[in-house]
């Protein structure tokens, strides 16, 4: 147990709908990170927040959009969702405000199916 | 533009020899470089941290290397144990440090 929480585990929607993944970083962790994976790519950087800010920023869409509250928990907002959206979505967490700063912890992810 | 290339193949070796996969990458300058190993279905999970003064770097029957003339790091995994069959990951800072990025992945199946 990584103790990084990632809920829903599943979640199928329809094309067009709007989705709310949710990350409850380790206790201690300032960062939180989030990735999208498809079958056949390999973990995809979206964006990462430190402490409520927003640290650094991957290859999101504009469809999607993230922010990390005062408690520190994050979510990552998923709207006029693609089939192509579809894909396994992790939720990480570190102490530092980066990898350089030690291991990233991963939760279990959010898999998510557009039909 | 950043790119981190592993092992395109799948990888098949027999109980107790060593496993040896590579992480290349181009147009970065990383301090550190990070292995993870993940499961089917499941989150990465953290094995080893080599920084960019570290030729070498061993935990268990876990070692890695870091060349940053190469552009490369080694990971090997020595008596490889069926236990070890997994997809290992690595992962590294662009110049910022900010931005972590992941490489592909190999996919290692440990016969018995």
């Amino acid at each position: 147990d990584s103790g990084v929480t990632q809920t829903p585990k599943h979640l199928i929607t329809a094309t067009g709908q709007r989705v709310t993944l949710r990350c409850s970083p380790r206790s201690g962790d300032l960062s939180v990170y989030w990735y999208q994976q498809s079958l056949d790519q390999g973990l995809q950087f979206l964006i990462q927040y430190y402490n409520g800010e927003e640290r650094a920023k991957g290859n999101i869409l504009e469809r999607f959009s993230a922010q990390q509250f005062p408690d520190l928990h994050s979510e990552l907002n998923l709207s006029s969702l693609e089939l192509g959206d579809s894909a396994l979505y992790f939720c990480a967490s570190s102490v530092g405000t980066s990898g350089r700063d030690g291991e990233l912890f991963f939760g279990e992810g959010s898999r998510l199916t557009v039909l | 533009s950043q790119k981190i290339e592993q092992n395109s193949e799948a990888l098949n070796i027999q109980e107790g020899k060593t496993a040896t996969l590579t992480c290349n990458y181009t147009n970065y300058s990383p301090a550190y470089l990070q292995w993870y190993r993940q499961d089917p279905g499941r989150g990465p999970v953290f094995l080893l941290l080599i920084r960019e003064n570290e030729k070498e770097k061993r935990k268990e029957r876990l070692k890695v290397t870091f060349d940053t003339t190469l552009k490369q790091s080694l990971f090997h995994i020595t008596a490889s144990q069926p236990a070890d069959s997994a997809t290992y990951l690595c992962a590294l800072d662009e110049w910022t440090g900010n931005q972590f990025y992941f490489g592909t992945g190999t996919s290692l199946t440990v016969i018995p």
